[in-house]
């Protein structure tokens, strides 16, 4: 049973345009969320977290918004750069980021010059 | 400041054997997680150690095991390998929030 899930494998946009990656959960116990950017040959490198009590939280080019009612968060690359591509990873964790983490599968995210 | 590191980068073995994967830790980091990354899945949490204690673990079965030493370095071991075993194992270290990721063992079982 896959409590968190990232239902589209892939991602393909036009560099300077908005990348938008989405993430649902199960768990209502999940109270931290995290994303991971994977590039090959490398382990997760952390991105941007939200705790629960914030719907949106901002870091330079990425902004993570969670709706909570609906179970779901998304990650949004403005711009997007042909740099940003590699495997993106949702993954939340229940009371503080550094327990134990539950990971989607991963969206690849292609960014054309 | 020295990241996370782990040894060997890759491994194959054979259904059965036994397997020792290697992590060390950044500097001053004093919690150990330990994933395992399947093709084409997320990683899965295998299980956490905090001071040389194991501090949490996921539905792995007990011939997955681990050591935290009192430098915070880590060991995986797996016995009886299984086919099923083979993935990325990833380990990371975290003191704080955030947790910080190695590059990766990858264990291709025959």
């Amino acid at each position: 049973d896959q409590q968190v899930k990232q239902n589209s494998p892939s991602l393909s946009v036009q560099e300077g345009r908005i990348s938008i990656l989405n993430c649902d959960y199960t768990n209502s116990m999940f109270d931290y969320f995290l994303w991971y950017k994977k590039y090959p040959a490398e382990g997760p490198t952390f991105l941007i977290s939200i705790s629960s009590i914030k719907d949106k939280n901002e870091d330079g080019r990425f902004t993570v918004f969670l709706n909570k009612s609906a179970k779901h968060l998304s990650l949004h690359i403005v711009p997007s750069q042909p740099g940003d591509s590699a495997v993106y990873f949702c993954a939340a964790s229940v009371q503080r980021a550094n327990s134990k983490l539950t990971f989607g599968k991963g969206i690849t995210l292609s960014v054309r010059p | 400041e020295t990241g996370v590191t782990q040894s060997p980068t890759h491994l194959i073995k054979t259904r059965g054997q036994q397997v020792t994967l290697r992590c060390s830790s950044q500097s001053g980091h004093n919690t150990v997680s330990w994933y395992q990354q399947a093709l084409g899945q997320g990683p899965q949490f295998i299980f956490q150690y905090y001071r040389e204690e194991e501090n949490g673990r996921g539905n792995f079965p007990p011939r997955f095991s681990g050591l935290q030493f009192p430098n915070y370095s880590s060991e995986l071991n797996v016995n009886a390998l299984e086919l099923d075993d083979s993935a990325l194992y990833l380990c990371a270290s975290s003191q704080g929030d955030e947790q910080f990721f190695g590059p990766g063992t990858r264990l291709t079982v025959l």
